[in-house]
């Protein structure tokens, strides 16, 4: 799997988007790059996961770069709640590579 | 919603002991996996499974054992603990497409 280098740690103002950036240089043409956040030691939650193209839910939009060498994850109007881990993580998709390699992630504080 | 689920959430158990944590989801989803987490570190994969009577290591399978008997369950195994087993434990599960992987809450164990 390709590794994914994100900042130690990040801070947002409640009310304001949150950009989350993450390198993955390595990245491969099958290899889709996806977001997860862990909150209080939870379990990780999913957030969102995108190949090429920009993508957006409820949640979140993601932003991969054209050449896909990294992505921004974007949380439009953070909350208090949103503080959390978030790991970026890279991997192939499709049934066969159903398991994650988790780095270290982005601690995001949201201050109020 | 709860379709995975962990017992114990909450384990002390002796050097030496076996201890059994168990995982059971709801979705008949055919992946399922245990991540470990130590404290301020990220997941590391245990073991996977990808279907019943199908498993797999993971990157930390020493000291572990995993069975599969029926799609919904994946009970893990620590067949004499150890303290360096002390660690929070999840479990996972996602579908045949392989995208959105559910975790369950965790459990958490402690070795004396």
């Amino acid at each position: 799997d390709a590794k994914t280098t994100q900042p130690p740690s990040m801070d947002c103002a409640e009310g304001r988007a949150a950009n989350l950036p993450c390198n993955h240089s390595t990245i491969s043409g099958n290899e889709y790059v996806y977001w997860y956040r862990q909150i209080h030691s939870q379990g990780p939650q999913y957030i969102i996961h995108g190949l090429k193209n920009n993508e957006t839910n409820e949640m979140a939009s993601l932003i991969i770069t054209e050449d896909r060498k990294s992505s921004t994850l974007i949380l439009p109007h953070a909350t208090l709640r949103d503080t959390a881990v978030y790991y970026c993580i890279v991997r192939p998709g499709g049934t066969s590579y159903g398991k994650l390699t988790f780095g270290q992630g982005t601690i995001l504080t949201v201050h109020p | 919603d709860a379709g995975i689920t962990q017992s114990p959430r909450y384990k002390i158990t002796e050097t030496g002991r076996q201890v059994t944590l168990m995982c059971h989801q709801t979705w008949s989803h055919s992946y399922m996996f245990w991540y470990r987490q130590d404290l301020g570190h990220g997941l590391r994969l245990i073991y996977y499974s990808a279907a019943a009577d199908i498993t797999d290591k993971g990157e930390v399978p020493d000291g572990y054992v995993v069975s599969r008997s029926k799609t919904e369950n994946f009970p893990l195994t620590l067949e004499s603990a150890t303290r360096s087993q002390t660690s929070v434990y999840f479990c996972a599960s996602t579908g045949s497409s392989g995208n959105t992987i559910y975790f369950g809450e965790g459990s958490w164990l402690t070795v004396v």
